[in-house]
């Protein structure tokens, strides 16, 4: 069984601060993805980005980064120099090779930016 | 533009309803999902097809039913039989790949009066 813990409930910082939301994920499967998701009010999950399990290289994408370890099961969400817009709901999820299931979510974190 | 179409957005249900949440996708995907979100609490599933007149059991599928008729319908039914049916639904569809993202509705709020 595949499970996907993000420890932090609720996180508020004041625009500009960085932030990092962790995830941490266990599984059996040596085959498997990792994703996190954005969802803001309006309630749509938005996709943010994939990493599968052979690549390790972090990925930075405008404010946002990425910090995938193996060694440690983590796969933890950076925003730098955040802004009010960011403020969402931010899932971490994982499914594995050959699973029709699909994704495990993680429980969220509430990110709140404020101005 | 493609992507998935939730309705109603918002839907009231009395006790002892059934009622019918309406899923469509135009992005051509083999798999579509139904989620219920709670407040605080992650994504749980419910029901998943990935095949046409095919669907499996999720992880919280009693008091729910779903088909699937159509490649781009996914029509899930909460019936009386859903003690605690209040919730946030999303749909969502994906290639039916697991490396592959799934593609999120807009969601449909359920509230029973």
């Amino acid at each position: 069984a595949q499970k996907v813990t993000q420890a932090q409930t609720e996180i508020s910082v004041v625009e500009k601060e960085d932030v990092t939301l962790d995830c941490v994920y266990e599984t059996r499967d040596t085959t498997y993805y990792l994703f996190w998701y954005k969802q803001p009010p309006s309630g749509e999950l938005v996709f943010l980005i994939r990493r599968n399990s052979f690549d390790e290289q972090n990925e930075i994408s405008g404010r946002y980064s990425w910090n995938f370890q193996k060694s440690t099961s983590s796969f933890n969400f950076t925003i730098t120099a955040s802004q009010v817009v960011d403020s969402a709901v931010y899932f971490c999820a994982l499914s594995v090779a050959g699973s029709a299931r699909q994704l495990t979510f993680g429980s969220g974190t509430q990110l709140t930016v404020l101005p | 533009d493609g992507g998935i179409t939730q309705s109603p957005k918002y839907l009231f249900r009395k006790e002892g309803q059934n009622v019918t949440l309406s899923c469509e996708q135009n992005l051509n995907h083999d798999a579509m999902y139904w989620y219920r979100q709670d407040p605080g609490q992650g994504l749980r599933l419910i029901y998943y097809s990935q095949i046409v007149n095919d669907f499996q059991k999720g992880d919280i599928a009693e008091g729910y039913s779903v088909s699937r008729e159509k490649k781009e319908s996914f029509p899930l039914t909460v019936t009386s039989a859903q003690k605690n049916p209040t919730a946030f639904y999303l749909c969502a569809s994906s290639p039916r790949l697991a490396r592959t993202e799934a593609f999120f509705g807009q969601g449909t709020r359920l509230t029973v009066v």
